[in-house]
């Protein structure tokens, strides 16, 4: 079975600075997707980003990006000119790309942006 | 377009009462799914609809849980009788209806499940 884990449950940005939040993965499936949502507080989580497994190319939403490593199993995420909008619970998540549809995710990193 | 719905925010029952949660999906979605995050730990899969069959319920903790969603439209999650350790937050997500990486989950903002 697939799990994700977020080693940090907690970090602190500085507005205007830059933070990455770490997730790591451990799978035997070559072909899967990969995301990381935001949940603000009091509110709906929200797709940040997503990875597709066979693109090299790491993917990048204006100031979110991550870094793919594939072999590593690797998937973190940062997030740059951090914004007091971007304070949220981040979690990182697997998806197999065949099967089943359903989401596994990391316990989740609380973002704190001090301004 | 309105997102997906959930009822209630919140429910604080006893042990061994009933409650019966509510997720409306995205008009149009044929996918639906629920998850629960009990505190501290990660969100994990309970169940996936496609429209009103169960495509994927190989997260369903016990059979003190019952999905339904009759009509493919929305859905109910009955916990009979609830135990403590039921307590957490109840997620719906819904999904358009073709595979792939554009099959993205849009999600409820939860129901919270407190179990005294």
């Amino acid at each position: 079975a697939q799990t994700v884990t977020q080693s940090q449950p907690e970090m602190s940005v500085q507005e205007a600075e830059t933070v990455t939040l770490s997730c790591t993965y451990d799978t035997s499936e070559s072909d899967y997707y990969l995301f990381w949502y935001k949940q603000p507080p009091s509110r709906q989580m929200i797709l940040v980003i997503r990875q597709e497994a066979y693109k090299q190319q790491n993917a990048t939403e204006n100031r979110f990006s991550v870094n793919f490593q594939k072999a590593a199993k690797s998937f973190s995420l940062k997030i740059s000119d951090s914004q007091l909008g971007d304070a949220a619970m981040y979690f990182c998540a697997y998806r197999s790309q065949g099967g089943s549809e359903k989401l596994v995710f990391g316990k989740g990193t609380k973002l704190t942006v001090n301004p | 377009e309105a997102g997906v719905t959930q009822f209630p925010s919140h429910s604080v029952i006893e042990k061994g009462q009933t409650v019966t949660l509510r997720c409306d999906p995205i008009s149009g979605h044929d996918n639906l799914y629920w998850y629960r995050r009990v505190m501290g730990k990660e969100i994990k899969f309970l169940l996936h609809f496609v429209k009103e069959s169960k495509q994927d319920e190989s997260g369903m903790p016990n059979n003190r849980f019952l999905a339904e969603r009759t009509g493919g439209t929305y859905s109910t999650l009955k916990v009979q009788p609830a135990e403590l350790e039921d307590s957490g937050v109840y997620f719906c997500a819904s999904s358009q209806p073709f595979r792939g990486t554009l099959n993205e989950q849009f999600f409820g903002p939860g129901t919270r499940l407190t179990v005294l």
